[in-house]
């Protein structure tokens, strides 16, 4: 069965640098979607993206974040500088536009 | 935007005893309500979701509630088993067009004890 892949599994950072997040959606979906889960707490939306832009975003995913599907088979989230507060894992999702949306096993990011 | 409350935030039962959770959203015009499931360290997964359509629907142990009119849908599993111990989080769609996203409750931690 296809799944959501995810690399890299746990990237440390030091505050203020950048961090690629990059993912793999099922092959035959058309939708993508990050969300991050800080320790404990619940999942959390930040961005979908549908043919090859933004369709929704939530009031986390500001100007420090970005995404980009760069071929026909990555999708990838930036942080372009990171707060201590990014440190979460950070859950990409696919879908084929109906229900159901499949999660990939997460990147958990560690800010220091 | 939509809003899910989810509770208990945590659950202890005995084995094969039913465990129930409940949700509930703001947003009328949603149709669709997910369920995850999530171990510790592991993906969310789906386990079972429920259309507005329906008022019921069940799959093996697992079934799902759903009450339009209140705005309250509930996860029931029966017949719980050790392997139920886990996280499980009820979702409802962020908007109304194919594909939103989902907004998700707290989560329920449910400790099933042998």
């Amino acid at each position: 069965e296809p799944e959501v892949t995810q690399t890299p599994s746990h990237q440390v950072t030091q505050m203020g640098q950048e961090v690629i997040l990059r993912c793999v959606p099922i092959s035959n979906h058309l939708y993508f979607y990050w969300y991050r889960q800080i320790l404990g707490q619940k999942v959390e939306f930040l961005v979908s993206f549908y043919n090859n832009e933004i369709s929704e975003k939530s009031e986390i995913f500001d100007d420090q974040f970005s995404v980009e599907r760069p071929d026909g088979s990555n999708f990838t989230l930036k942080i372009r500088s990171t707060k201590l507060e990014d440190s979460a894992m950070y859950f990409c999702a696919s879908s084929a536009g109906g229900p159901g949306q499949f999660f990939g096993p997460g990147t958990r990011l560690t800010v220091l | 935007g939509e809003n899910v409350e989810q509770h208990p935030s945590t659950l202890s039962v005995q084995e094969g005893d039913s465990a129930v959770i409940k949700c509930t959203y703001s947003d009328s015009a949603s149709n669709y309500f997910p369920w995850y499931k999530q171990e510790l360290g592991k993906r969310p997964q789906l386990i079972i979701d429920i259309r507005s359509n329906v008022g019921e629907k069940k799959d093996q142990r697992i079934a799902v509630t759903l009450n339009k009119t209140a705005k309250h849908f509930s996860l029931h599993i029966t017949e719980t088993q050790p392997e139920d111990s886990a996280v499980y989080f009820c979702a409802a769609p962020k908007g109304d067009q194919a594909g939103t996203a989902l907004i998700f409750g707290k989560g329920t931690t449910l400790s099933v004890s042998s």
